[in-house]
């Protein structure tokens, strides 16, 4: 089946910095790429909807200026959590427009 | 609003009986419905879909029933193993959502355990 890879799968930053996800399309074309958020014990929330050469559609209540997706080839589409605080520590995974998902990257903010 | 809802947050069950999770939706209407396993740490993994015209769909232990009418999914996992254990979430497509694998929204999962 279709694999959808991420990078990185964990990564810890300090309180402030900008932290950039890949996620990418191993064997498949992604026109569309779903970003979501995981806190523990809760479920997955959509976060916005990437669409290769246009601008994402962001769900409400999700800030698009600290949460810039950028969809610019039919196989990576990267996240970046910019100015990141220790609210933003997450699970954050991506998914292609099938129901294939990526690994996940797990995020802790110091 | 929109709602799903998957009853219990936990289920342990003993190694060889029928696992059965719910998940029941309110103020939607689906075109979908999908069945997922989610390891600790893990993306979530697809397992089935149904659609809103299918009462019944099947694969290997797998069996997961739809009824449109009490807004309602069940997934069972027969002969269970302690293999299975996991966390299972359901989710809608829903008919405005745009494409057929489109926005997905998910139930909060239950926790599957079961004791050898």
């Amino acid at each position: 089946g279709a694999v959808v890879s991420q990078h990185p799968s964990w990564v810890i930053c300090k309180s402030g910095t900008s932290v950039k996800i890949e996620c990418r399309s191993l064997d498949f074309q992604a026109t569309t790429m779903f970003w979501y958020r995981q806190f523990p014990k809760q479920s997955l929330m959509l976060m916005a909807t990437s669409n290769e050469g246009s601008k994402a559609t962001y769900e409400q209540g999700v800030e698009k200026d600290k949460f810039l997706i950028n969809h610019a080839s039919l196989t990576l589409s990267t996240l970046t959590v910019t100015s990141a605080h220790p609210e933003d520590s997450s699970f954050y995974i991506c998914r292609s427009s099938g129901q294939f998902f990526g690994p996940g990257t797990r995020l802790t903010v110091l | 609003s929109q709602k799903i809802e998957q009853n219990s947050e936990a289920l342990n069950i003993q190694e060889g009986k029928t696992a059965t999770l719910t998940c029941n939706y309110t103020n939607y209407s689906p075109a979908y419905l999908q069945w997922y396993r989610q390891d600790p740490g893990r993306g979530p993994v697809f397992l089935l879909l149904i659609r809103e015209n299918e009462k019944e769909k099947r694969k290997e232990r797998l069996k997961v029933t739809f009824d449109t009418t009490l807004k309602q999914s069940l997934f069972h996992i027969t002969a269970s193993q302690p293999a299975d254990s996991a966390t299972y979430l359901c989710a809608l497509v829903g008919n405005a959502g745009g494409t057929s694998y489109g926005k997905l929204t998910f139930g909060q999962g239950t926790i599957l355990t079961v004791h050898p």
